[in-house]
Formats: C-alpha cells, sequence, structure tokens
C-alpha cells in the first residue's frame, strides 16, 4: 500500500513570490490534514479535510494561505505571498476517518525555506 | 485547553540500555493519547496509542507506554535500545470536539544512540 505522497519535497523560493504544495493522501482516507512544523517542535494543525469539506481551518492565516481538497482526493495547500517566517516543513497527513483520532499516517513533508 | 510538554529536549543513550521518554498531559477528561517517532527527512510515524482500558500499550518496534491518570503522563519506554531508534519521539494528545477529533502535538524529545 502506497503512503503519503507529498512534492516537492523542497522548496526554496524568495518572500514575497507564491509557492504551494502537493499532498495525495492513502487511498480511501476520507480525512486529511496539513501540518506546519518548525524546527524543534511538533507539528501544528493548519487545516483539516473530511472529505472535499475543511471542518477545521482555524489554525489557517487565511491572508496568505489557502487550501484545496477536489473530489476529496488530492489536496494543494498554497501561500501567497510567503514570508521569511513561513520557512518550515509543510506535513500532510491522512487517516480512514474521524472515528479513531490520531491514527494519522503522515508523508515525508516539504521543507521550504523563504529567503 | 488541551496541552503536552515533553520535559527533556534531548536525551542520550547506550545502545542496549534502557529508554524511558516522559510526556505530560493536561487535559479535563480522559484524554487519546498517542507516540509518535520522526527520523530525519521523514514523515511521523504512530508507535502506538492508548484510547481506553489496559493502561499499559504495547506498541511497534517493542515499545510500550504506560498512562498513569493520577500523574496525568504517558511515558514511552523500552527495555534495550537499538542504534536505529535515534530519532524525533512526539507525544500527541488527542481530543473529540464536536464530532471530529483533534491532536495536540508536545515539541518533541530528540534521542540520540552511543554505539
Amino acid at each position: 500500500e502506497a503512503g503519503v505522497v507529498q512534492s516537492p519535497r523542497y522548496k526554496i523560493i524568495e518572500k514575497k513570490q507564491p509557492v504551494a504544495f502537493w499532498c495525495n493522501p492513502i487511498s480511501g482516507h476520507n480525512t486529511l490534514y496539513w501540518y506546519l512544523q518548525n524546527l524543534g517542535q511538533g507539528p501544528e494543525l493548519l487545516i483539516r479535510y473530511e472529505n472535499e469539506e475543511a471542518v477545521d481551518d482555524s489554525q489557517l492565516p487565511k491572508d496568505r494561505f489557502s487550501a484545496e481538497r477536489l473530489k476529496g482526493v488530492d489536496s494543494t495547500l498554497k501561500i501567497q505571498p510567503a514570508e521569511l517566517g513561513d520557512s518550515a516543513v509543510y506535513l500532510c497527513a491522512s487517516s480512514l476517518d474521524s472515528s479513531r483520532p490520531g491514527e494519522q499516517y503522515f508523508g515525508p513533508g516539504t521543507r521550504l525555506t523563504v529567503t | 485547553a488541551q496541552s503536552v510538554t515533553q520535559p527533556d529536549i534531548h536525551i542520550t543513550v547506550s545502545e542496549g540500555a534502557s529508554l524511558e521518554l516522559r510526556c505530560n498531559y493536561s487535559y479535563g477528561a480522559t484524554p487519546y493519547l498517542f507516540w509518535y517517532v520522526q527520523s530525519p527527512g521523514q514523515g511521523l510515524q504512530l508507535l502506538l496509542k492508548y484510547f481506553s482500558g489496559d493502561t499499559l500499550v504495547q506498541g511497534i518496534k517493542g515499545f510500550e507506554a504506560e498512562f498513569k491518570r493520577s500523574q496525568s503522563s504517558f511515558n514511552l519506554r523500552k527495555p534495550s535500545v537499538h542504534w536505529s531508534d535515534a530519532a524525533e519521539y512526539f507525544c500527541a494528545v488527542g481530543t473529540m470536539k464536536t464530532s471530529y477529533d483533534k491532536v495536540i502535538f508536545g515539541p518533541g524529545t530528540s534521542l540520540s544512540v552511543i554505539p
């Protein structure tokens, strides 16, 4: 069974430029998460999808961040414009459904560097 | 609001020695508790989970954890550490917020293993 796929693995951009991250969850997993992980810290939830519906986006900085999950499968997270403080690892995770909280499968992440 | 603390930022143990990583949580009700491991450049992998029942939980890779309600703790243990166990370990607490789960991760403990 393939795991959660993320691309790109690494991205370097200049500040004020846009950037997008892509995630393909495990087949059949209805719930998809985007996390932000700063160096030396645990992941922090940005947004959670149940199928194509964003059910928790309270921590997503909506002035510059946006996300979508068309057809309830793949998802894209976008930052426009990027700031220096956005440099971090962006993790995508999926779970079968919401009945088993915390049983999430993580992708390898996208390491973003903003210069 | 729930929170997770991991008192040890970094721990070094010799290969073959026993290991205990500490985790304390704050939550008003019975939480769901998890330990995840993150190897360099990789996503997080679930080691074990506690939902209810037996307070001693067995996980993958020879790890176990014990839930102690009186101490609000969920410490991770392994009787004999292998060099491949060197990684970042995250404790997490989950809750059921309305109809979906919310998982909060601790800051992590970095484990180094001396040959």
